[in-house]
């Protein structure tokens, strides 16, 4: 069955560090991927996605994810994080050819102190 | 504004009653979806609806039921047989022309 692995689930930074948070997908054929976040009190908003092409995709707010399909990896990376980046961040995968169904991560929480 | 709607925020009940979770989107999107959120454990997929009348079970669908009698509207009934229905509660609907998933603002409900 398809499934998606987030392992850090509480990360804790100061400001101006860079994050990398991990995500890893079992599933062998075609995937769309995406990172979620939902801020404090907010509801969850669409952070990025990768579809095709370029495996280095580019979103809002500085942060970006890499594609590694020999690795089954979609890291959400941000080089200088800022205090506002205080969120829980959830990454998710679409399996092609399984319904539109979004599977999510587990989650990691994200503390930013100033 | 267009977006979608969750109603009750926050909602109570006594073990053994059912209750009914509203959602209502007015994107005009064809395929809607309800998650449930608990700590730890990420969203975790209930039910989902791709086309108005039709509806497929999710991850975690014992002890819920949906509709899908109008293109709008995705209610989700938790009731009596869900042995552990104390969650936050989310509903989405899916642009098909992005593949992007928009989320209502939740419901939490806690059963007494």
């Amino acid at each position: 069955a398809q499934s998606v692995s987030q392992h850090n689930h509480h990360v804790i930074l100061s400001e101006a560090a860079s994050l990398e948070l991990g995500c890893n997908y079992s599933y062998g054929g075609t995937v769309n991927l995406f990172w979620y976040v939902q801020y404090p009190g907010q509801h969850l908003q669409l952070l990025l996605k990768y579809f095709s092409g370029d495996p280095l995709v580019k979103g809002i707010k500085g942060f970006e994810a890499e594609f590694i399909k020999s690795k089954f990896s979609f890291n959400l990376r941000k080089p200088s994080v800022q205090w506002s980046d205080t969120a829980e961040y959830f990454c998710a995968v679409n399996a092609l050819g399984n319904t539109d169904k979004l599977i999510f991560g587990t989650g990691t929480r994200l503390q930013v102190f100033p | 504004d267009g977006g979608i709607t969750q109603s009750p925020k926050y909602l109570f009940r006594k073990e053994g009653q059912n209750v009914t979770l509203s959602c209502e989107q007015n994107l005009n999107h064809d395929a809607m979806y309800w998650y449930r959120q608990d700590p730890g454990q990420g969203l975790r997929l209930i039910y989902y609806s791709q086309i108005v009348n039709d509806f497929q079970k999710g991850d975690i669908a014992e002890g819920y039921s949906v509709s899908r009698e109008k293109k709008e509207s995705f209610p989700l009934t938790v009731t009596s047989a869900q042995k552990n229905p104390t969650a936050f509660y989310l509903c989405a609907s899916l642009y098909s022309g992005s593949g992007e998933l928009f989320f209502g603002e939740g419901s939490r409900l806690t059963v007494l």
